[in-house]
């Protein structure tokens, strides 16, 4: 297992596009977060899954964005109608117990 | 509201020496903590741990220290190598998250000079 991967590592769309990211966790994991993060800041958390259930989704988390994981392995990140404040690296990542274990990120630039 | 902390956006030290970076929390309810390693163009990647039960952990070259009094941690890097330099987060949680649900702080970024 090389770790949580996600793709596209880079992804440039025009304002008002829908974008989807897609996270791959490690696979013994139960537990995937996604996380944001913009310039000069720490990641921020989004969202989380236990196996397929969504438990917690942070009030950062518009309705313009929705999480699935639908058989409790790979996640993807969908953002309708793009803003240019949704500019940031968007980071996956996954855990059993204690810690987490990031992916590499998909950098999102909306122009 | 900033939970977590880190008031030194950058530090710079020489090859060989101890590198000490600061972080503070507000929030009493947090009993773990952890800091992260970022290089450009990857993710985190952890470095150490410390519960609220302890006050110190060591982990080869780097130790992080927890004051609750005073809402303080700090993690040192004696001797401090080129390869160190990198962004570090803190980041904070509570034992209801069970380590997952982190909120971090806004980094330090260490430069380590041969």
């Amino acid at each position: 297992d090389t770790g949580v991967s996600q793709d596209p590592r880079h992804k440039i769309t025009k304002r008002g596009q829908n974008v989807t990211f897609r996270c791959d966790p490690i696979s013994e994991h139960n537990r995937l977060y996604w996380y944001r993060q913009t310039l000069g800041q720490g990641p921020e958390f989004l969202t989380y899954f236990q196996n397929e259930a969504q438990l917690e989704k942070s009030r950062l988390l518009s309705d313009r964005f929705s999480a699935e994981r639908p058989k409790g392995s790979f996640s993807t990140l969908e953002i309708q109608r793009t803003e240019q404040g949704d500019s940031a690296m968007y980071l996956c990542a996954s855990s059993l117990l204690q810690g987490l274990t990031f992916g590499s990120g998909t950098r999102l630039t909306v122009v | 509201d900033q939970q977590v902390k880190q008031n030194s956006p950058s530090l710079s030290v020489q090859e060989g020496r101890i590198s000490i970076l600061n972080c503070d929390y507000t929030n009493s309810m947090f009993d773990y903590f952890l800091w992260y390693k970022k290089y450009p163009a990857e993710g985190p990647t952890f470095l150490i741990s410390i519960s609220s039960i302890k006050d110190k952990n060591e982990d080869g070259r780097f130790t992080v220290f927890l004051n609750k009094s005073a809402k303080h941690l700090s993690l040192h890097i004696v001797p401090s190598q080129p390869g160190d330099s990198a962004v570090y987060f803190c980041a904070a949680s509570n034992a209801y998250n069970q380590g997952g649900k982190l909120i971090f702080g806004q980094g330090t970024e260490l430069s380590v000079k041969p």
